[in-house]
């Protein structure tokens, strides 16, 4: 069965204390990994798409990267904004268009 | 430019009444998507329209559930005979391109059925 995974559930860094999120994953025949953002009261934000093993993609303290089996969310040197849900999602598999969505990261940055 | 927007922004109804909940996508966004998040739990995939077909419906929890697209604009997600466990945030997505593209969200619909 097709499923996703994230780790920790929650995280509290100190700003400035860079950290990793984690997501594994396991679907026959990725077509795509995605993480959001997701505020409180409010529908997820895209961040990145990654398409194949050891792609990155970078954007402000977030670079996102991808293996055979998982994702990681490095954020370097976090500000107390950066404070969110992050969600991972995966699509693939043979005859569905279904996207599949972890449970989400919830973190908290402390100023 | 607008992004996705859903309406209404929260609604109550009561167990057996049947509710219509509507996307707008962004223009010219041709994928649409529905999604449900109950509390603590992570997104589950409802339906996705190419256009205004739905080449997967594998989500919809049970009959009760149906939704239709306006080609490739509004999009109406409606619950019949609501039951509380219907009780949810419904989310709407767009995409310029079918899966695996990346999905626009809407601030979603809050649904509390007493």
């Amino acid at each position: 069965e097709d499923q996703v995974t994230q780790s920790p559930e929650a995280l509290r860094l100190q700003e400035g204390e860079s950290s990793s999120l984690n997501c594994s994953y396991t679907v026959s025949g990725l077509r795509g990994l995605f993480w959001y953002r997701q505020d409180p009261g409010k529908g997820p934000e895209f961040l990145f798409t990654l398409y194949s093993a050891g792609e990155e993609k970078e954007k402000e303290r977030l670079k996102a990267t991808l293996t055979k089996k998982e994702s990681f969310l490095h954020i370097t040197a976090p500000k107390p904004e950066d404070s969110a849900t992050y969600l991972c999602a995966v699509q693939g598999g043979s005859g569905t268009y279904k996207y599949i969505f972890g449970t989400g990261t919830r973190l908290k940055v402390l100023a | 430019g607008a992004g996705v927007s859903q309406s209404p922004s929260n609604k109550v109804t009561e167990k057996g009444k049947d509710v219509e909940l509507r996307c707008d996508p962004i223009s010219g966004h041709t994928a649409l998507y529905w999604y449900r998040q109950r509390l603590g739990q992570g997104l589950e995939f409802l339906i996705y329209f190419q256009g205004n077909s739905a080449p997967d419906k594998s989500g919809l929890p049970s009959d009760r559930f149906s939704a239709e697209r306006t080609g490739e604009s509004v999009s109406t997600l409606t619950i019949q005979r609501t039951q509380q466990e219907d009780s949810a945030v419904y989310l709407c997505a767009s995409s310029p391109r079918g899966p695996p593209g990346e999905q626009y969200f809407g601030p979603g619909t809050r649904l509390t059925v007493t």
